[in-house]
């Protein structure tokens, strides 16, 4: 299976400021076709995961620009510029390049 | 407008089997490369893929538990069902499903089960 490795396990932002989660795979993300199957996820208190960004930089259909997908093969990081109370939550990398899919153990951001 | 949700029997004895079922609605498992898929989350830990089933009626099933899934989709194709068998105290934990189209991500998601396995 391929791992996905998060840090921090938590972070704390004051409103307003930027904050930046990394992701390790222990595999290559990238397709043949060009492809980083890459995903970000946050999960809310109290509700299911939801999908930021798909493919490494794409953002999800409602999501704020304020988040940001960059990375390499195997190197991922999320970032979210001028942070909101509404952010709060753990967040998530996932991978689709193989079955099964798998998730990073998440990164809480706190205000 | 997309939903699906999540049904199942809230709790149940070790040793016996787990059904759980799907109800979606607003996109169709016909549509080509459309995926439902199944989830589970333990209190306070990661989310762990389970199965998958596709447009084209194929299953996917995670490893380390395929042994013990059974994917099943009824005709109309508004439902899915997921069955664990031989459940273990491990086996508590909120189930998910989700959808996915190609490679854009799970982008919808249903509220979950929580499902507790207890004596």
């Amino acid at each position: 299976d391929i791992v996905m490795t998060q840090a921090p396990l938590s972070v704390s932002v004051t409103p307003g400021e930027s904050a930046s989660i990394s992701c390790r795979s222990s595999k290559s993300l990238l397709h043949s076709n060009g492809i980083t199957y890459v995903y970000w996820y946050l999960q809310k208190p109290g509700k299911s995961p939801q999908l930021l960004i798909y493919r490494m930089s794409d953002l999800a259909s409602g999501v704020p620009d304020r988040f940001s997908g960059s990375g390499s093969e195997t190197d991922f990081t999320l970032k979210i510029s001028r942070v909101e109370a509404e952010d709060v939550g753990i967040y998530y990398c996932g991978q689709l390049l193989e079955n099964p899919n798998t998730f990073g153990a998440g990164t809480k951001l706190e205000l | 407008q997309v939903t699906l949700k999540e049904s199942g029997p809230g709790m149940l004895q070790p040793s016996k089997t787990l059904s759980l079922t799907c109800s979606f609605s607003g996109f169709s498992l016909n549509t080509s490369g459309m995926v439902v898929n199944w989830f589970r989350q333990p209190s306070g830990k990661s989310l762990e893929w389970l199965a998958a089933i596709d447009w084209d009626g194929d299953k996917y099933y995670n490893p380390s538990l395929k042994s013990r899934l059974t994917f099943s989709k009824d005709t109309s194709n508004t439902q899915v069902f997921l069955k664990i068998t031989s459940v273990d105290i491990a086996d508590t934990a909120t189930y998910y499903c989700a959808r996915r189209l190609r490679g854009s991500g799970f982008d919808y998601w249903g509220q979950g089960v929580m499902v507790t396995v207890s004596s």
